[in-house]
Formats: structure tokens, C-alpha cells, sequence
């Protein structure tokens, strides 16, 4: 069964400092990885998908690694500001899913104060 | 609409009720699919339609939890006699393929379930 662990639970760092989330995960058979915001009482919002044959994406002060063979990926936040101050996830899709099914580790609740 | 909307937005429920949770996908957007989150948590696989098909309902934790989707639109996911381990979030997402390309899920902002 595949398994994804976020590593820390829970960060909080100063406005303005650069902070790196981690996850990891058993199965490297993925087709590809996400990481998700998700802020309280709403939904998901993608920030990044890293496809398998990919090692990194970025999207304005957000980048995220993939190394699949040690089964770990990391999300760089550069600058932080108290805006990102969210729970992140990360998620993969297994390659013997036919359908897209995700599987998600628990989050970062992460917190950036002024 | 512009994205997926779930309804209602929170329920409370005592316990031993039935309650009924909606998702309306985006429109045209074949699959279909319910996770729940518990409180500190990751979202977990419930089940997934393709269209009217429910393809996949392994994540149903217990025969007390049953979706439909019965025109390939709105989905219905509803849970009989619910107990106070069935409190949690229940997220919606809709893809507008079907199949193991690329195919970004859109979150619905999810129905916050508390059983007393």
C-alpha cells in the first residue's frame, strides 16, 4: 500500500524567510506528484504537478524536486510571506491506477508571521 | 458553474441519522471523485465515478456509506446511521478525462460533517 509522509507537521518561520516542506513516499511506481494549499474551510488549490519523467517545476516563488527512485520530493517557498500561511499537501498517483486516484499525506500546517 | 460546489456547507447530524452530501462537478467533467478528510489530516480515497459508472469504491470504510451519480453529473454520497467516526471533511473533485493521463482534479471546498 502506497504511503505518503509530510515532514514537518507543522512549521513556523518569520516573513521573509526561505523554507523547504518535505514528502515522501513508499511506492516510486508513481505517474506523477502534486502539492496542494489548502487554507481553512476551503478546498484544494493546485500549486504544482510534477510529472515522473520530471525532476522539478516552479511557479513564481514556489519550486518543487521530484527524485523518484529515493522516493522523496521537496517544495521550496522563497520569501515567505504571512499569505502563504496555509496547510500544505503533497500527493501521488500510483501508475496502477487507471483513473487518477490520489493518495495524500497529512500536510504541513504551515504558519509565516509578520 | 465556474468550479465544483458542494451543499451544504457544514451538517450536523446526532447520531443513528441519515444524511445526504451533494457535489456538482464542473460541467462536462467526466470523472468524478470523494475523499474525506479527518481533522489533521490528509484527504482519503472514498470512491470514483466515470460518468454514471462507479468504477472504483474501495475507500468506502463501511456498507453505511453509498455515492450515485446517476446522470453523469451530480453526485450524491450519502451515509446511513452515521456514527461519530464519520466526522470529517468530505471533498468532491471533478477531471474533465477519464484515464491515467494527465488529468488535474478541481477540489469542491468540501461539506464539514460533525456527528454528535
Amino acid at each position: 500500500k502506497q504511503e505518503v509522509t509530510q515532514i514537518p507537521a507543522a512549521l513556523s518561520v518569520p516573513e521573509g524567510e526561505n523554507l523547504v516542506l518535505n514528502c515522501s513516499f513508499t511506492d516510486s511506481a508513481i505517474y506523477n506528484l502534486q502539492w496542494f494549499r489548502q487554507d481553512p474551510g476551503k478546498g484544494l488549490t493546485s500549486l504544482l504537478l510534477i510529472q515522473s519523467s520530471q525532476r522539478e517545476q516552479t511557479s513564481g516563488r514556489l519550486n518543487a524536486s521530484l527524485d523518484k527512485s529515493s522516493g522523496r520530493s521537496t517544495l521550496y517557498i522563497a520569501a515567505s510571506q504571512p499569505g502563504d500561511s496555509a496547510t500544505y499537501l503533497c500527493a501521488v498517483r500510483l501508475v496502477r491506477t487507471s483513473y487518477g486516484k490520489l493518495t495524500f499525506g497529512q500536510g504541513t500546517i504551515l504558519t509565516v508571521h509578520p | 458553474g465556474a468550479g465544483v460546489s458542494q451543499s451544504p456547507r457544514y451538517k450536523v447530524a446526532k447520531r443513528g441519522q441519515d444524511v445526504a452530501l451533494r457535489c456538482d462537478p464542473i460541467s462536462g467533467h467526466v470523472s468524478l471523485f470523494w475523499y474525506q478528510q479527518a481533522l489533521g489530516q490528509g484527504p482519503e480515497f472514498l470512491t470514483y465515478f466515470q460518468n454514471e459508472a462507479q468504477l472504483d469504491k474501495s475507500g468506502l470504510p463501511s456498507d453505511r456509506f453509498f455515492a450515485e451519480r446517476p446522470e453523469g453529473s451530480v453526485s450524491t454520497l450519502k451515509i446511513q446511521r452515521t456514527q461519530q467516526e464519520d466526522s470529517a471533511v468530505y471533498l468532491c473533485a471533478s477531471s474533465s478525462l477519464a484515464g491515467i493521463a494527465y488529468n488535474e482534479q478541481f477540489f469542491g471546498p468540501g461539506t464539514r460533517l460533525t456527528v454528535l
